[in-house]
């Protein structure tokens, strides 16, 4: 079983709709990572979490330390956020990520 | 401020040769981190250099190698290809706060 997993692995969504992305994890952590990964290869870093929830423009990412859980919520969804969307963690005292397997988002117009 | 370069972009090489990879982090980054994407594995980490010394390293074989220099700047290298190490490699910068900042990538094909 990975140490990282998220949920869906694909998801298609009309223009406009809420999305969610879920992650969750089964080992101990110091910060979470959401990062965005656009045809061509590139990764953008999203968020870092330690806890609680973080918030850039209709990005919002949250964390639940106890449930080693974390969410990505888009809202009013565009068919530019049309990428795959990685959630990784850090082990305390490792700079090494571990990542999940992403969830390949599409949005349609 | 500029970004995370890697050089080359693209490179294919034949089973048997070697390559080295280069990675320039963002100024004043001191963690360079490197991995390897492929379609069957997803990302792994391979090694994460800081101030010259690897602190850690992923399970890969010996082929795989990497080293920092004083600059922070880091190169990978990989021996004796093989087909299956064919993968877009990646490296990332990490500052103090904390967020990686990942270069556009090497996309290494193996014939």
């Amino acid at each position: 079983k990975n140490e990282v997993e998220q949920s869906p692995q694909n998801l298609t969504a009309q223009e406009g709709e809420f999305i969610t992305i879920n992650c969750s994890y089964s080992v101990g952590i110091s910060a979470l990572h959401w990062l965005q990964q656009h045809p061509g290869g590139g990764i953008v870093s999203l968020f870092m979490l330690s806890s609680g929830k973080k918030k850039h423009g209709r990005l919002i990412a949250t964390i639940n330390i106890q449930e080693k859980h974390s969410s990505l919520h888009i809202t009013a969804s565009h068919p530019r956020d049309s990428a795959v969307y990685i959630c990784a963690v850090n082990r305390p005292g490792e700079e090494k990520l571990t990542f999940g397997t992403g969830t390949r988002l599409t949005i349609i117009p | 401020k500029a970004g995370v370069t890697q050089t080359p972009r693209y490179l294919i090489k034949t089973r048997g040769q070697q390559v080295t990879l280069s990675c320039s982090p963002i100024s004043g980054h001191r963690s360079v981190s490197w991995y390897q994407q492929t379609p069957g594995q997803g990302l792994q980490f391979l090694f994460e250099y800081f101030s010259e010394t690897q602190r850690n390293k992923g399970n890969f074989p010996g082929r795989f190698s990497g080293r920092q220099f004083s600059n922070s700047r880091s190169e990978m290298n990989v021996s004796t290809l093989e087909l299956g190490d064919s993968a877009l490699y990646l490296c990332a910068s990490r500052g103090t706060r904390g967020g990686y900042t990942f270069g556009s990538g090497t996309r290494l094909t193996v014939v």
